[in-house]
């Protein structure tokens, strides 16, 4: 069964907009962590966020924050001020507590115009 | 510089020639992973090794070995590599196993299968 679900296989947002990329989960684990990558055209994976599911406030790193609602099992990745360089794949992952692997979601490309 | 090295970054080939990509990673870290990345499909885990000597399937491990004899390296072998193996694979690792580690990944390898 699916895991991750990114439900948009496309997204356009203008520059210096916000955008949010969507992201829902399925686990029956107390203790798991959520995580976004950008995968730029270059190809190599880069983390930029992690969400623990005991964490009581939203993560934030720079321009980017987490939107965790825990009850809804979703991890919306928030990117403020859009920039020409986000232009990429985005990756939504989750590690359970019991499992011993890292799943991602089908991914989301992301296109910033000018 | 802590990093994960994978090679070769391309490789095009012909159906049964044995290959193997090398991973290696300077951060000591003990949980090495490797992934296929296919569209649509995200990245889909292979093989993982929670330490020397200790490997394991993952979610697509049919055609593919691995061994872990030292810490930091992590071959992925294709001993009859078929055209349904042409994909974009990675190498990933991180300090450990749990749910709050981030994996981190090499710059990734395409092969090609003729």
């Amino acid at each position: 069964a699916q895991k991750i679900t990114q439900t948009q296989p496309g997204m356009f947002v203008q520059e210096k907009e916000a955008v949010t990329l969507d992201c829902t989960y399925d686990t029956s684990d107390q203790s798991y962590g959520l995580f976004w990558y950008k995968q730029p055209s270059s190809g190599e994976m880069i983390f930029l966020i992690y969400q623990g599911s005991y964490d009581e406030q939203n993560a934030t790193e720079g321009r980017y924050s987490l939107n965790f609602q825990k009850a809804r099992k979703s991890a919306n990745l928030v990117i403020s001020a859009s920039q020409l360089g986000d232009s990429a794949m985005y990756f939504c992952a989750m590690r359970e507590v019991n499992n011993n692997d890292m799943r991602f979601g089908a991914g989301t490309r992301l296109t910033v115009k000018p | 510089e802590a990093q994960v090295t994978q090679n070769p970054r391309y490789l095009i080939t012909v159906t049964g020639k044995k290959l193997t990509v090398t991973c290696s990673q300077n951060m000591n870290h003990e949980y090495m992973s490797w992934y296929r990345q296919d569209p649509g499909l995200g990245l889909r885990q292979i093989y993982y090794s929670m330490n020397v000597e200790v490997t394991d399937k993952g979610d697509v491990p049919e055609g593919y070995k691995v061994s872990r004899k030292e810490k930091r390296n992590f071959p992925l072998i294709l001993e009859s590599p078929s055209p349904n193996q042409t994909s974009l694979y990675f190498c990933a690792s991180s300090l450990f196993r749990t749910d709050n580690q981030p994996q981190h990944f090499g710059d990734g390898t395409r092969l090609s299968i003729l």
